[in-house]
């Protein structure tokens, strides 16, 4: 069966620090992969979403990154937080089209920038 | 551009009572439907969906939602309420490409004992 893990769970970070958050998918090849953010009583904001390795698609313009180095990993970075970047991020994984397919969703990683 | 409204960012039932949860959209295309469930602190789970055929589609957890077309609706009903139930509900309608989702806000369900 498929599995999505990601990390860290929790993370507090000062301004201007650099920032990864990875996400693995297990039991799957050649996934569609996705960050999203969720802000306090905002909804789910994509941030980034990937066909394919080294394929990064940006939704938003922020001081966020994201690569795909290997086709079940994905990772997010900043090399400078904002106290804006705080949030809970999910990272969700998809096959196929919607109409056959869904999101498949992590846990997700509180990030509290102070 | 499409769009999707989900009436009250709270709504609060008693235990045993029924759940109402509203979900409007608008699409220039006929959508495929979403409705996930997010507990605190936790990813988001997949509900239910309509893709296509029966409008009337049941999900996990006793849930179930009802596709109108002519009112541009997919609201999600589940009989009796449960504590269990307390938890963030979003939908989401398909967007112009097999990457991308519309979501709504998000629903708080609040259950009082």
């Amino acid at each position: 069966s498929q599995t999505i893990h990601q990390w860290p769970a929790t993370l507090v970070q000062p301004v201007g620090s650099p920032l990864s958050l990875e996400c693995t998918v297990e039991g799957t090849s050649n996934p569609n992969l996705y960050w999203y953010r969720q802000a306090a009583g905002r909804g789910l904001q994509l941030l980034f979403y990937s066909v394919g390795i080294g394929q990064i698609s940006s939704e938003v313009p922020q001081n966020l990154s994201a690569s795909r180095p290997q086709d079940r990993q994905f990772i997010l970075s900043s090399k400078k937080l904002l106290l804006s970047d705080s949030g809970f991020y999910l990272c969700a994984w998809s096959v196929g089209t919607w109409g056959t397919g869904e999101l498949f969703f992590g846990e997700g990683s509180r990030l509290t920038v102070l | 551009a499409q769009s999707v409204t989900q009436l009250g960012s709270h709504v609060s039932v008693s235990e045993g009572a029924l759940v109402l949860l509203r979900c409007n959209y608008s699409s220039s295309v006929p959508p495929y439907l979403f409705w996930y469930v997010q507990y605190p602190n936790q990813g988001l789970q997949l509900l239910l969906k309509y893709t296509t055929g029966a409008t009337l589609v049941k999900g996990i957890n006793g849930f179930e939602a009802e596709f109108k077309k002519s009112e541009t609706s997919f609201h999600l009903t589940k009989p009796s309420a449960h504590m269990s139930d307390a938890a963030e509900y979003f939908c989401a309608v398909s967007g112009n490409s097999n990457y991308q989702l519309i979501w709504g806000a998000g629903t708080k369900l609040i259950i009082k004992p």
